[in-house]
């Protein structure tokens, strides 16, 4: 069974720093790979997908990487700013159908 | 509709009590999930439906748990005899066609089994 670990579970930063989320996954042989992003109260909302064969996808200050072979996926937030504050959770697939996501890394941007 | 919506937002239900959410995925999505998210932890896959194809139920983790889902429309998830450890927010998504698209989320269901 895909298991997938999240560091840090928790971040604190101060407005306008650049960070990294750390996302793990134990099988390599995936599908496909996303970065949600949950707020108090509400459900996921899809940041970033990564398909099997791609390295990287880009949406605004967003920037996520998947190297397959090492089992690892990072998201780069920058110039973070205080409505980044969220959880961010890692979603992995090994078949499409079926999601394996990680405990989240809770992010607080100061003003 | 704008999105996908779930029912009831809130449920409060004693323990052994039979409980139904329901969601309403975004018209015309063909896939349908349902995951479990307990305090503290990360969400757990339960069910998955694709059109008219069996679903994939590896993730029930007991018989009291059932879903259905009439063609590429609403899904009720069922939760029979309900325990304590039941206790968890149920959300539900749903994507044009699985594996390719990515998932859309509703606000998810919080149940509390006292």
């Amino acid at each position: 069974k895909q298991e997938v670990t999240q560091i840090p579970a928790a971040l604190s930063v101060p407005e306008g720093e650049n960070l990294v989320l750390n996302c793990s996954f134990t099988d390599s042989a995936i599908y496909n790979l996303q970065w949600f992003r949950q707020d108090p109260g509400k459900g996921l909302t899809s940041l970033l997908l990564i398909q099997s064969s791609q390295r990287e996808q880009t949406s605004g200050r967003l920037n996520a990487s998947l190297d397959k072979s090492s089992g690892r996926s990072t998201l780069y937030i920058a110039a973070s700013q205080p409505g980044d504050s969220a959880t961010y959770l890692c979603a992995v697939s090994n078949t499409g159908n079926q999601f394996y996501f990680g405990t989240g890394t809770s992010l607080t941007v100061i003003p | 509709g704008a999105g996908v919506s779930q029912s009831p937002s809130n449920k409060v239900t004693e323990k052994g009590k039979d409980v139904e959410l329901r969601c309403d995925p975004i018209s015309g999505h063909t896939a349908l999930y349902w995951y479990r998210q307990r305090l503290g932890q990360g969400l757990e896959f339960l069910i998955y439906f694709q059109g008219n194809s069996a679903p994939d139920k590896s993730g029930l983790p007991s018989d009291r748990f059932s879903a259905e889902r009439t063609g590429e429309s609403v899904s009720t998830l069922t939760i029979q005899r309900t325990q304590q450890e039941d206790s968890a927010v149920y959300l539900c998504a749903s994507s044009l066609y699985a594996g390719a698209d990515t998932q859309y989320f509703g606000p998810g269901t919080r149940l509390t089994v006292l």
